[in-house]
């Protein structure tokens, strides 16, 4: 079974500067999906940033970027820029490519303080 | 397109009592999968189910616990005689039928269920 570990469950940041937020996988498949979701107090679920794993090019989206080391099986977030509104839960999440459906496995959670 | 709508937003019931959580997923969306996230966790998988059929239960508690997704309407996640313990917030989330998930889904906000 493919398991999502989050090992930091708290982290914290000074407003303007960078953080990385860290997440190990363990699968047996080639081909799949990871994900990083942002929860904030309003409870809503936010995808950030998604990362293909048959593509070696790691993504960015604005201040957020990956890196994806897949032979490390490591899916690691790094927070640019951080904002007062960064603040919130992020979660790591998994899930099989091919055909099948989409269930996602997440991992624990790491909770983001960003001081002003 | 008003995205995943899930009500009611709060839910409060004695133990014993039946709660029933109601998911609009996104229009044109099929495919609706519910996770359940216990206190200072991750989510974590219940079902998944496509238009008048369960495709995977397979982490659905076996007993007081049901979901259904009929031709018509909202998917409902049935739960009988609540106990302490059902207490979490449960999310809803769709997909289409040409992403399966792959994209990431579209999350609700979220049922908060509260048992006393």
């Amino acid at each position: 079974a493919q398991t999502v570990t989050q090992s930091q469950p708290e982290m914290s940041v000074q407003e303007a500067e960078t953080v990385t937020l860290s997440c190990t996988y363990d699968t047996s498949e080639s081909d799949y999906y990871l994900f990083w979701y942002k929860q904030p107090p309003s409870r809503q679920m936010i995808l950030v940033i998604r990362q293909e794993a048959y593509k070696q090019q790691n993504a960015t989206e604005n201040r957020f970027s990956v890196n994806f080391q897949k032979a490390a099986k490591s899916f690691s977030l790094k927070i640019s820029d951080s904002q007062l509104g960064d603040a919130a839960m992020y979660f790591c999440a998994y899930k099989v490519g091919g055909t099948s459906y989409g269930k996602l496995t997440f991992g624990q959670g790491t909770i983001l303080t960003v001081h002003p | 397109n008003a995205g995943v709508m899930q009500n009611p937003r709060h839910l409060v019931r004695r133990r014993g009592q039946e709660a029933r959580l109601r998911c609009s997923p996104m229009k044109g969306h099929s495919h609706v999968y519910w996770y359940r996230q216990l206190p200072e966790e991750g989510l974590k998988f219940m079902v998944y189910l496509q238009k008048e059929n369960i495709i995977d239960e397979s982490g659905m508690p076996k007993e007081r616990f049901s979901a259904e997704f009929p031709k018509e309407g909202p998917s409902i996640l049935r739960i009988q005689q609540v106990v302490r313990g059902d207490s979490a917030a449960y999310f809803c989330a769709s997909s289409p039928d040409r992403d399966r998930g792959t994209y990431g889904y579209t999350f609700g906000s979220g049922t908060r269920l509260t048992v006393v």
